[in-house]
């Protein structure tokens, strides 16, 4: 049963810490999205890659969020440094890339990170 | 810009009643609509879709209608179990211009199905 990974699945940090959040998406998929769920603002999309190319990271704070994909298997979101402003669920997700707007997203189980 | 929108939570329903969820969209063009459950501590899983007008997504007893001509896609299901507790999400992906893709997400509406 192929799953979307993610690791660490909670993170407790200090403000003006430097934070790494992974995901390994479903083997095969060609497209990679971070969101960020909040209570206040729901979820929001932070940065979506195709074939390991940023198509969109318009949703990112770009002063201190950094998303990449050294290689097919692995996506990163930095922080750096972190606020308690950032203090959120982040979800990656994959998918196929086949239609784009039809496609499904299939979501990891997120990494909770709190910043005190 | 695109965006959606689905009532306001919680709703609380007693088991076997019937279930309603109301969501309407605001899109440029023919968007996919989508709806996604998300059970406590765990990330979000499609629980169905619609891609074109008045198509019609199913899934373990849930169904939502894609209705252009009123924006929406109501999520019903005729008798919820315990068991259908969690967040639903409407969601949208445009078929229009640079955000192809992406995922709008409603708020969510959280259902608690009672014994």
């Amino acid at each position: 049963d192929a799953r979307v990974t993610q690791t660490p699945r909670d993170k407790v940090t200090e403000m003006g810490q430097e934070v790494t959040m992974r995901c390994q998406p479903i083997l095969g998929h060609n497209t990679v999205f971070w969101y960020r769920q909040t209570m206040m603002q729901g979820l929001e999309l932070l940065a979506y890659f195709r074939n390991r190319a940023p198509l969109d990271d318009s949703g990112m704070p770009k002063d201190r969020f950094s998303a990449e994909m050294p290689d097919a298997t692995l996506a990163t979101l930095k922080i750096q440094p972190s606020e308690p402003r950032d203090s959120a669920v982040y979800f990656c997700a994959s998918g196929l890339g086949l239609a784009s707007h039809t496609d499904t997203q299939y979501f990891g189980p997120g990494t909770r990170l709190t910043v005190l | 810009g695109d965006s959606v929108t689905q009532m306001e939570g919680p709703v609380t329903l007693s088991e076997e009643a019937f279930l309603t969820i109301n969501c309407t969209y605001t899109a440029t063009g023919y968007p996919s609509l989508f709806w996604y459950v998300q059970y406590p501590g765990e990330g979000l899983q499609l629980l169905l879709k619609a891609t074109k007008a008045d198509d019609k997504g199913s899934n373990k007893g849930f169904e939502a209608t894609y209705r252009k001509e009123t924006t929406s896609f109501h999520l019903e299901k005729g008798s919820v179990q315990v068991s259908d507790s969690a967040v639903y999400f409407c969601a949208l992906s445009s078929n229009y211009g640079g955000s192809q893709g992406n995922l709008i997400f409603g708020k969510g509406t959280k259902l608690s199905v009672k014994p």
